[in-house]
């Protein structure tokens, strides 16, 4: 029983053009959402982060969206560059933050083609 | 700033045998985690620590698995015995655990267990 799905286990975006990764959940009580990058034989990496409070959160090129009647969110990459290809997690914590028991998607792996 | 450091990198054991890995923590991180991730699967919290006491365990398969954080500080995980369904990467996190809920989990690069 997937409590976080990443329905999209690739894409392929050409450079500086927006790279667009979605992800939903299932279970109402989540309320803190984060995604995490992660390279080749390397841990994840923590990207950008949103509290069910916000329907937006914004960093740099990364902007994540929050659709809480859809149970649904989306990370934004613009423009994409090459060095974005990896795959991108996206997970949910109910009641912890960042510090609880982490809820993690499958992953997509995203590919920036130059 | 070092990272959160992990060994080994990689172990191959076969069924029934016994394996340990070791984690060291982000100096000053009061949090560690410990994660499995199976091949084409996102990561699954097995067990998290505060300190040296456990604050989560209810995913880690007691009956094989074991994990300690002595000194509140570095950690280790055994499997014992391992099965074929145990082939996984480990990942090991830590976090500072201040006041604040948004303390960001520091990942390290993992431990590829292959079980034979």
């Amino acid at each position: 029983d997937q409590q976080v799905k990443q329905n999209s286990p690739s894409l392929s975006v050409q450079e500086g053009r927006i790279s667009i990764l979605n992800c939903d959940y299932t279970n109402s009580m989540f309320d803190y959402f984060l995604w995490y990058k992660k390279y080749p034989a390397e841990g994840p990496t923590f990207l950008i982060s949103i509290s069910s409070i916000k329907d937006k959160n914004e960093d740099g090129r990364f902007t994540v969206f929050l659709n809480k009647s859809a149970k649904h969110l989306s990370l934004h990459i613009v423009p994409s560059q090459p060095g974005d290809s990896a795959v991108y997690f996206c997970a949910a914590s109910e009641g912890g933050g960042s510090q609880g028991n982490l809820i993690f998607g499958k992953g997509t792996k995203l590919s920036v083609k130059p | 700033e070092a990272g959160v450091a992990q060994s080994p990198r990689y172990k191959i054991i076969e069924k029934r045998q016994s394996v340990a890995f070791w984690c060291n923590p982000i100096s000053g991180h009061a949090t560690l985690y410990w994660y499995q991730q199976i091949l084409g699967q996102g990561p699954k919290l097995l067990i998290q620590f505060q300190n040296n006491g456990v604050v989560d365990d209810s995913q880690l398969p007691k009956d094989r698995f074991s994990a300690e954080r002595l000194k509140g500080v570095d950690s280790t995980l055994k499997i014992q015995p391992a099965k074929l369904e145990d082939s996984a990467v480990y990942l090991c996190a830590s976090s500072y655990s201040g006041t604040g809920s948004d303390d960001e989990q520091f990942f390290g690069p993992g431990t590829r267990l292959t079980v034979l």
